[in-house]
């Protein structure tokens, strides 16, 4: 079945860049997401991407894909104190009906001052 | 408009009662999922609808778990007996339609069984 991991943690200083990386396992996946859980609130779609795409930039936001090692990385530029919160990598198959989400275990982003 | 909202937010209960939870989609969104949130873990889907059918109930982990969905809108989560195991955040989410299918997730409900 379709796995999607992600390390834990990551701390960065406030206006250093982020890189939260994520791996996956079903070459079949159609988008790529990348979603922000702040506490006490519900998952926040940040951006996503397709699966023919390399990259996809979004404001402060950069998506790369490696398609060839399933990998997936989000950069967040000039972090700040908002952007502490849980981020979880999820994947989309692409088998018709298969329209769940599988998600990674969420990397937890600190920013230190 | 309004978002997805659940209810009740919060939900403790004490092993083998019955509980449910309810899922307000945004209106006019087709599809209907929900997923399970363990402390500190990913999320687990459970099932998802499209419009009042489940086709993918694979998720769901013992017969205690049940869901249906009316009127193409609200939709329950009912776990019958619980357990300890079963305390988690139950999140619910909404979708226009198939393709890009972004999903969006309403507040959970965070169930704690004693």
């Amino acid at each position: 079945g379709e796995d999607v991991e992600q390390s834990l943690f990551l701390s960065v200083r406030e206006g250093d860049s982020s890189v939260i990386n994520c791996t996956y396992t079903d070459s079949s996946s159609t988008y790529l997401y990348w979603y922000k859980q702040e506490p006490g609130a519900g998952l926040q779609l940040l951006t996503y991407i397709f699966s023919n795409m390399d990259m996809k930039q979004d404001q402060r936001l950069t998506v790369l894909l490696n398609k060839k090692d399933k990998h997936l990385s989000l950069r967040i530029a000039d972090t700040q104190t908002g952007d502490s919160a849980i981020y979880f990598c999820a994947e989309k198959g692409a088998n018709f009906g298969n329209e769940k989400l599988t998600f990674g275990t969420g990397t937890r982003l600190t920013i230190i001052p | 408009g309004a978002g997805v909202s659940q209810s009740p937010s919060n939900k403790v209960t004490e092993k083998g009662k019955d509980v449910e939870l309810r899922c307000d989609p945004i209106s006019g969104h087709t599809a209907l999922y929900w997923y399970r949130q363990r402390l500190g873990q990913g999320l687990e889907f459970l099932i998802y609808f499209q419009g009042n059918s489940a086709p993918d109930k694979s998720g769901l982990p013992s017969d205690r778990f049940s869901a249906e969905r009316t009127g193409e809108s609200v939709s329950t989560l009912t776990i019958q007996r619980t357990q300890q195991e079963d305390s988690a955040v139950y999140l619910c989410a909404s979708s226009p339609d198939r393709g890009l299918g972004e999903q969006f997730f309403g507040p959970g409900t965070r169930l704690t069984v004693l």
